[in-house]
């Protein structure tokens, strides 16, 4: 069975630019969750999806945004990009919303690199 | 303060040894625990998965929750070179749906 699979792999941007990451979840779940892993500040949630509708929020600006789409995979867009949102953007699926003991599976990751 | 607090290390121990990882956190809403293991240039993985108070064990893994205390661990017995990663806390409430992760401990097991 094939993981939750994310692209690119690598992405550099200048300040100011957008981003877009996307994310493949594992096949059959319908929810799709996206963390930012910042260079000593561990993993910190950005947002939720499930069958196509945010259902949480981080404490992030509202320049990340994303959605899923209807085959569950979804996309995440950093706009007017600054120096610190340099980190390793994490992708996570899981079966349900319903039930908050279901497992997140996370993909590899996509290093994203502002100059 | 952090919800979630975990040493970040770095832990260096020989081979064998017995490792204990700890987090404490501070919201008393916490329900569910679990411990990812990440090597490096990967995505975190689950090692395990605790609802509430209690002890879990999974071949030379064990993880305890507290919740009186606001305090979990993970111990690995007779540690391998290939348990070398950063290991991360992390809990949820009921119905939250997103994880709070604690920093992570790096973790390196000297053959």
């Amino acid at each position: 069975e094939a993981g939750v699979t994310q692209s690119p792999t690598h992405l550099i941007k200048t300040r100011g630019q957008q981003a877009t990451l996307r994310c493949s979840p594992i096949s059959g779940h319908t929810s799709v969750y996206w963390y930012q892993q910042a260079l000593g500040l561990g993993l910190q949630f950005l947002l939720w999806y499930d069958e196509g509708e945010e259902r949480n929020r981080g404490n992030f600006p509202p320049r990340f945004s994303g959605r899923q789409f209807p085959n569950y995979s979804s996309e995440l867009n950093v706009n007017a990009l600054e120096l610190e949102d340099s980190a390793l953007y994490l992708c996570a699926s899981s079966l349900a919303r319903d039930s908050a003991t279901d497992t997140q599976y996370f993909g590899p990751g996509t290093r994203l690199t502002v100059l | 303060q952090k919800e979630v607090e975990q040493d970040p290390g770095p832990l260096s121990v020989p081979e064998g040894a017995i490792v204990s990882l700890n987090c404490t956190y501070s919201n008393s809403a916490f329900q569910y625990f679990m411990w990812y293991r990440q090597y490096s240039r990967k995505g975190p993985e689950l090692l395990m998965y605790t609802y509430s108070s209690g002890n879990k064990e999974d071949g030379r893994f064990t993880a305890q929750v507290d919740k009186s205390s606001k305090y979990i661990s993970l111990f690995i017995r007779d540690s391998q070179p290939s348990d070398s990663a950063t290991y991360l806390c992390a809990m949820s409430g009921m119905g939250a749906q997103k994880l709070v992760f604690g920093q992570g401990t790096r973790l390196t097991i000297n053959p």
